[in-house]
């Protein structure tokens, strides 16, 4: 059974860090793109990192770059997200995600949620 | 960036009906990268259509999608009680990825 599991998630002051993590299981990572999606509470999806296969060519989000950084462990099969500077628009629900349409992949977990409060 | 913009926010429907779902690309997008979601309430979203027109696994056939260039449509033949529901467009033709804030599709 596929699955995608983060953790790492809570109630962080703001400019504190927090360092997200996604474990896969049921299949492996190491062939695909892996991404982190944050929905912040009521609103939309934002594709705030991604990292292809490799770990070459990183994307950022604006709104995130140079604050966050993800990395991948193919033989542990896990994604990570360090969040550091963080601020109370970084709140949301954060999805770690991968995608391979006409593999028939379409992954996701259940999400965390970092909330970001003094 | 690539901005999608979905409008309007909120389309109001009853069973049975057909609804379309628009979203409109800031610059032209590749249809082999552009994809639908439809999210439930507390879930993470799941895949409708990729690659513009090809429905993913499981996805019923009431469910089309359509387009090219900078303009894109989701179509729903003929709306089940379960598809009531947000939908997302996203592209990841162009680095960043980006998803429009989503169309609610809502029982009128």
């Amino acid at each position: 059974q596929v699955q995608l599991v983060e953790s790492g998630g809570g109630v962080v002051q703001p400019g504190r860090s927090l360092r997200l993590s996604c474990s896969a299981s049921g299949f492996s990572i190491s062939r695909y793109a892996m991404h982190w999606v944050r929905q912040a509470p009521g609103k939309g999806l934002e594709c705030v990192a991604q990292i292809p296969f490799d770990g070459n060519k990183i994307v950022y989000a604006d709104s995130v770059r140079g604050r966050f950084t993800i990395s991948r462990d193919n033989s542990q099969n896990t994604v990570s997200l360090q969040m550091n500077s963080l601020t109370v628009e970084d709140t949301a629900v954060y999805y770690c995600a991968t995608w391979a349409f006409t593999l028939g992949i379409d992954y996701w977990g259940q999400g965390t949620l970092v909330t970001v409060s003094s | 960036e690539v901005v999608l913009t979905q409008s309007p926010g909120t389309l109001s429907f009853s069973p049975g009906e057909r609804a379309t779902l628009s979203c409109r690309a800031s610059q032209s997008v590749n249809t082999k990268f552009f994809v639908w979601y439809q999210q439930k309430h507390g879930r993470a979203p799941r895949v409708l259509i990729y690659a513009t027109s090809s429905r993913a696994t499981g996805i019923p056939d009431r469910f089309s999608g359509s387009g090219s260039g900078t303009d894109f449509t989701l179509t729903i033949s003929r709306l089940e009680p379960e598809d009531f529901a947000v939908y997302y467009c996203q592209q990841y033709g162009s680095s960043p990825y980006t998803f429009g804030q989503g169309t609610k599709v809502e029982i009128k």
